[in-house]
């Protein structure tokens, strides 16, 4: 079946410090693929999205690819905020499913 | 335009009772998916419903149900409450059932079986 690997977490980086966290999928058609984050006490918000290979999604200075060949798409931001510190959810869509990884938590120091 | 509405936010129940869990969508979205996240087992798919007809369903069993009204409106319903059953479930709208749709997710509602 559909999986997804995240990287484990915690993150704990310092404000301005490049952030990536890793995600690798298996699935057996052509799914799109997400990431989403959440907020203490909150539901998931959509952070970012890449419907086919070489698509790059990006939002709030984050961004990922779709890499078709190396089954992964990774969450990248060049400078990081307090802001930014929440949990992290890859996921991907197929079957008329969202198929979640295990979630990242980042936080990030002022 | 308002998200998705969850009520109510917190619940508490007794082992062996039952719960129904409410969840209005985003003006215009006809898909509903709803979501159980814990912390041992994350985030797990229950079931989607679109146009009143349940279209997908996740690896749960009988005691997890639902519905979907004429007006996209859901209702999720789990029978004889068990304590694994705690868990905050995750309400998402889409404005179609398809591969490539955003789901948008609702705050969610905190169960606590007790």
């Amino acid at each position: 079946g559909d999986s997804v690997t995240q990287m484990e977490g915690p993150v704990t980086l310092s404000e301005e410090a490049f952030l990536t966290i890793n995600c690798t999928y298996t699935a057996t058609g052509y799914p799109s693929l997400f990431w989403y984050v959440q907020y203490p006490g909150e539901g998931l918000q959509l952070l970012l999205k890449a419907t086919k290979a070489d698509d790059k999604g990006s939002n709030k200075g984050f961004e990922a690819t779709y890499r078709k060949e190396t089954t992964s798409f990774h969450l990248e931001k060049g400078s990081v905020q307090v802001s930014d510190s929440a949990v992290y959810f890859c996921a991907l869509s197929d079957r008329r499913q969202l198929t979640f990884g295990s979630g990242t938590q980042l936080t990030v120091l002022p | 335009k308002a998200g998705v509405t969850q009520t109510p936010r917190y619940l508490i129940k007794t082992r062996g009772q039952q719960v129904t869990l409410s969840c209005s969508p985003i003006s215009g979205h006809r898909s509903v998916s709803w979501y159980q996240q814990t912390p041992g087992q994350g985030l797990q798919f229950l079931f989607e419903y679109f146009s009143e007809t349940q279209r997908n369903k996740g690896n749960f069993p009988g005691r997890f149900s639902g519905r979907q009204f004429s007006n996209s409106r859901s209702e999720m319903n789990v029978s004889t409450l068990e304590l694994g059953d705690s868990a905050l479930y995750l309400c998402a709208s889409s404005p179609s059932s398809g591969l490539n749709t955003e789901a948008f997710f609702g705050q969610g509602t905190r169960l606590t079986v007790v």
